[in-house]
């Protein structure tokens, strides 16, 4: 099983619809990013938790929500999805000690 | 408050040549400093990273990278390219405060390898 598993793996929804992407690790990190990835622009940070009482805003926050249900389980909503959040969304986990960081293979979702 | 420009939106090197994909970073602190490599439908993969020890860091795969601090440049080098190197390349900092870091990262090098 992969360190940080991610789903699902692609999604298509609509305008307005409220959805949910999940993410799960088995690093046993308290340290845990949703990363928001567009062509040409790298990636962006959207939320991050340090552990399950801690979250925070990254620097692209508005529009999403996100949920801290566990240490290994981390999820980000969209309450009402619109097309310009159509990108390639990844979940990082991380143990602090400056290691670097392990990644999801992510989800790819498209508002239409 | 901290940057990192990588230079090359993209870049082709023949099998079997040469890869430099350059990375220049601006930070008020001593940062870290990582190279990510994302190959086609895959989550990030870390190559190698800087945190102040020896300034000529190896990473896997046959890649390395220099700290030069007199240049703020982290530039990526392979002696030579295989094809399975085709990948997006991320040069990433890190401000390491107080315990809580937070990456800020390039816009991405996309290497090509020609046959």
């Amino acid at each position: 099983d992969a360190d940080v598993t991610q789903t699902p793996r692609n999604r298509i929804t609509k305008t307005g619809k409220r959805i949910m992407l999940e993410c799960s690790q088995t690093k046993g990190h308290d340290r845990m990013y949703w990363y928001r990835q567009d062509p040409g622009l790298g990636l962006r940070l959207i939320y991050y938790s340090f552990d399950v009482k801690d979250i925070n805003k990254g620097e692209i926050s508005d529009g999403y929500s996100v949920s801290r249900q566990a240490q290994a389980k981390f999820s980000l909503s969209l309450e009402s999805a619109i097309p310009n959040q159509t990108a390639l969304y990844f979940c990082a986990t991380d143990s602090g000690r400056g290691f670097g960081y392990t990644f999801g293979s992510g989800t790819r979702l498209t508002v239409v | 408050a901290q940057s990192v420009t990588q230079l090359d939106s993209h870049v082709s090197v023949s099998e079997g040549t040469p890869v430099l994909l350059r990375c220049n970073y601006s930070s008020s602190y001593s940062p870290s400093l990582f190279w990510y490599v994302q190959h086609p439908n895959k989550g990030l993969q870390l190559l190698l990273k800087y945190t102040s020890a020896a300034t000529l860091v190896k990473g896997i795969n046959g890649f390395e990278a220099e700290f030069k601090k007199s240049e703020t440049s982290f530039h990526l080098t392979k002696p030579s390219a295989h094809m399975s190197d085709a990948a997006e390349y991320f040069c990433v900092v890190s401000r390491p405060n107080f315990g809580n870091e937070k990456l800020t990262f390039g816009t991405g090098t996309r290497l090509t390898i020609i046959p």
